[in-house]
């Protein structure tokens, strides 16, 4: 159990367009998730916490106007990449939090995003 | 600031030793220690992981060490074999924050 899709797995795009990425938990409720971009050979730098129902979180130096999450239903997050640039090229992966009980909240990860813009 | 140092950031191992991956923490509000691995163009995952109260944690082929005074924790791939070739993470969370080692790729020879 516990798995956790993105959609589409690689999308490449036109400057300018915007993109839209789908994160979905398959099997269980996810109230809070997460997403990171990752730069090649380099950990996972988090981006904004997803809260069903309520703004996301972002972390310092991430644009909120560029990076739109929307979290709507306890099973799907989505993160739209508004007038992409070739800088915006990555690769982005989401999480969703397993409530398992007691202090310990496991994250399972989707398969990633990866994004090119031309 | 990182909040968790890992080391190697690369290693290579021939088939059958034993790799050895070490991260090193300073919050002592963690009280959750995954490992990750992650092959190139997917996603992290869970490898394995411990908590604060046992010193040590066993599954299968991979070891997880916990020296709570030290504030440190390893990684032990025993009998490595060429399909454990990834990079491996280790990451430190309580409740919502969640942080990631830089990472150590891992590569087995044959």
């Amino acid at each position: 159990g516990a798995v956790v899709s993105q959609h589409p797995s690689w999308v490449i795009c036109k400057s300018g367009t915007s993109v839209k990425i789908e994160c979905r938990s398959l099997d269980f409720q996810a109230t809070t998730m997460f997403w990171y971009r990752q730069f090649p050979k380099q950990s996972l730098m988090l981006m904004a916490t997803s809260n069903e129902g309520s703004k996301a979180t972002y972390e310092q130096g991430v644009e909120k106007d560029k990076f739109l999450i929307n979290h709507a239903s306890l099973t799907l997050s989505t993160l739209t990449v508004t007038s992409a640039h070739p800088e915006d090229s990555s690769f982005y992966i989401c999480s969703a939090r397993h409530p398992s009980g007691g202090r310990v909240n496991e994250q399972f990860f989707g398969p990633g995003t990866r994004l090119t813009v031309l | 600031q990182q909040q968790v140092k890992q080391s190697p950031q690369s290693l290579i191992v021939q088939k059958g030793g034993i790799s050895i991956i070490n991260c090193a923490y300073e919050n002592t509000a963690f009280d959750y220690f995954p490992w990750y691995q992650q092959f190139p163009g997917k996603g992290p995952a869970l490898l394995i992981a411990i908590r604060p109260d046992v010193s040590e944690k066993k599954e299968g082929r991979f070891t997880i060490s916990f020296n709570k005074s030290a504030k440190q924790f390893s990684l032990h791939i025993m009998d490595s074999q060429p399909g454990d070739s990834a990079t491996y993470f280790c990451a430190a969370t309580s409740g919502n924050q969640f942080y990631f080692g830089t990472g150590t790729s891992l590569t087995v020879i044959p």
